[in-house]
């Protein structure tokens, strides 16, 4: 069946410092896949998302490029603030409005 | 425009007890979903509409979980007989069918609580 699977955290960062959070994937055809953030106190939100090989999706800052060689939808920030301190899940679906298999989620902590 | 509400916000309940969770999606989204996110386990389906389809209960933990979707729009998640293992944030989810998989956009969840 279909799975994901995060890196665990919780990840602690310097303001400005570099981030990945790996995303590996399991799945059967040709998922799509996305990036959800979800900030102290809120619900969960899309952040981006890529629906074919090698595309990639980003926004905010952030991005992600679909590795099918990989099996691979990392996520990646060339220098965070402090207001990027959430958990960020990475999730895959298939066609056809079918549910979404979730990652664990990563906390990711940004000091000042 | 509106996202998608759920209600309460909040529930506590004593162990023993039947709760309902409310979620109203986006207008003219066809599908709804419900997850659980519970602490250390990540966010987990539960059941799914599509339509007028019947629904995906293949989620459901046990047979004490329900739901339904009255006229393609609100949709009830009924707990019986809740136990402590069930506390955990019910997340409800909306999305519109098209070609591919689509964005979910979700409410801000019901924190439920099981003395």
């Amino acid at each position: 069946g279909n799975s994901v699977t995060q890196m665990e955290g919780p990840v602690t960062l310097s303001e400005e410092a570099f981030l990945t959070i790996n995303c590996t994937y399991t799945a059967t055809g040709y998922p799509s896949l996305f990036w959800y953030v979800q900030y102290p106190g809120e619900g969960l939100q899309l952040l981006l998302k890529a629906t074919k090989a090698d595309d990639k999706g980003s926004n905010k800052g952030f991005e992600a490029t679909y590795r099918k060689e990989t099996t691979s939808f990392h996520l990646e920030k060339g220098s965070v603030q402090v207001s990027d301190s959430a958990v960020y899940f990475c999730a895959l679906g298939n066609s056809g409005n079918t549910p979404l298999v979730f990652g664990k989620g990563t906390r990711l902590s940004v000091i000042a | 425009g509106a996202g998608v509400s759920q209600s309460p916000s909040n529930k506590v309940t004593e162990k023993g007890k039947d709760v309902e969770l409310r979620c109203d999606p986006i207008s003219g989204h066809t599908a709804l979903y419900w997850y659980r996110q519970s602490l250390g386990q990540g966010l987990e389906f539960l059941i799914y509409f599509q339509g007028n389809s019947a629904p995906d209960k293949s989620g459901l933990p046990s047979d004490r979980f329900s739901a339904e979707r009255t006229g393609g729009s609100v949709s009830t998640l009924t707990i019986q007989r809740t136990q402590q293992e069930d506390s955990a944030v019910y997340l409800c989810a909306s999305s519109s069918k098209r070609g591919g998989a689509d964005t979910q956009y979700f409410g801000p969840g019901t924190r439920l609580t099981v003395l």
